[in-house]
């Protein structure tokens, strides 16, 4: 079963605007982290926030956790036609040497 | 680019055949991994290694074998291909920090069983 659930599924915005996904997990975690995945390719990382830290920047990312709601949120801002991939959140368990990741998010920038 | 590497990058075969993946990296890393990812149920781990021939099984282990006989070479064998197992298959190696571990993807292999 699945961890983390994004959300929306697909969301589609004009480039300059900001984006934002959401991510829900079940259980208690260690660190949630962030991938982008363009269409075709393998996923790459983006940012890795520790379940003791609230918010984190990375450019133009900024992520946020909330573990007494077991949520985080990643935030795009200003975005670009290079930002159009599928994000996905994955989790981490304390001494856990498994991800387990959501179904992901799409998202189009629109020029 | 974490030196993973994914052969074959695409495959065609027929029901019931033997197919075998091979993923090689080539920086050491302790952890690897064998992920599918579907439309409809995102990345769902399938195997993973913490050693050469140590593995253990993921979420969606069935119908799949694997061996890791050398450090760098992790191999996903479907011993007779299903329809169900049409997909496409990423390997991954871990880099342990501080914060947890980081997952480093290979690009993929495409697998259609026909």
């Amino acid at each position: 079963s699945q961890q983390g659930e994004e959300d929306p599924q697909a969301l589609s915005i004009q480039e300059g605007e900001n984006a934002t996904m959401n991510c829900s997990y079940k259980t208690s975690i260690n660190n949630l982290q962030w991938y982008r995945q363009n269409s075709g390719r393998g996923l790459v990382h983006l940012i890795l926030i520790r379940s003791n830290e609230r918010e984190k920047h990375s450019g133009r990312l900024r992520v946020t956790l909330d573990t007494s709601k077991k949520s985080s949120s990643l935030l795009i801002t200003a975005s670009r036609a290079a930002d159009t991939a599928s994000y996905f959140c994955a989790t981490g368990a304390e001494g856990a040497q498994k991800l387990v990741f959501g179904q992901g998010t799409r998202l189009t920038i629109n020029p | 680019d974490a030196g993973i590497t994914q052969s074959p990058r695409h495959k065609v075969t027929e029901t019931g055949t033997p197919v075998t993946l091979r993923c090689h990296q080539t920086e050491n890393h302790r952890y690897m991994y064998w992920y599918r990812q579907d439309p409809g149920h995102g990345l769902r781990l399938i195997h993973y290694s913490y050693g050469v021939k140590d593995t253990d099984k993921g979420e969606v282990s069935d119908g799949y074998s694997v061996s890791r006989s050398k450090t760098e070479d992790f191999l996903l064998t479907l011993e007779s291909a299903t329809s169900s197992q049409t997909s496409v298959y990423f390997c991954a190696i871990s880099e342990w920090g501080l914060s947890g571990n980081t997952i480093y993807f290979g690009e993929g292999s495409w697998l259609t069983v026909v």
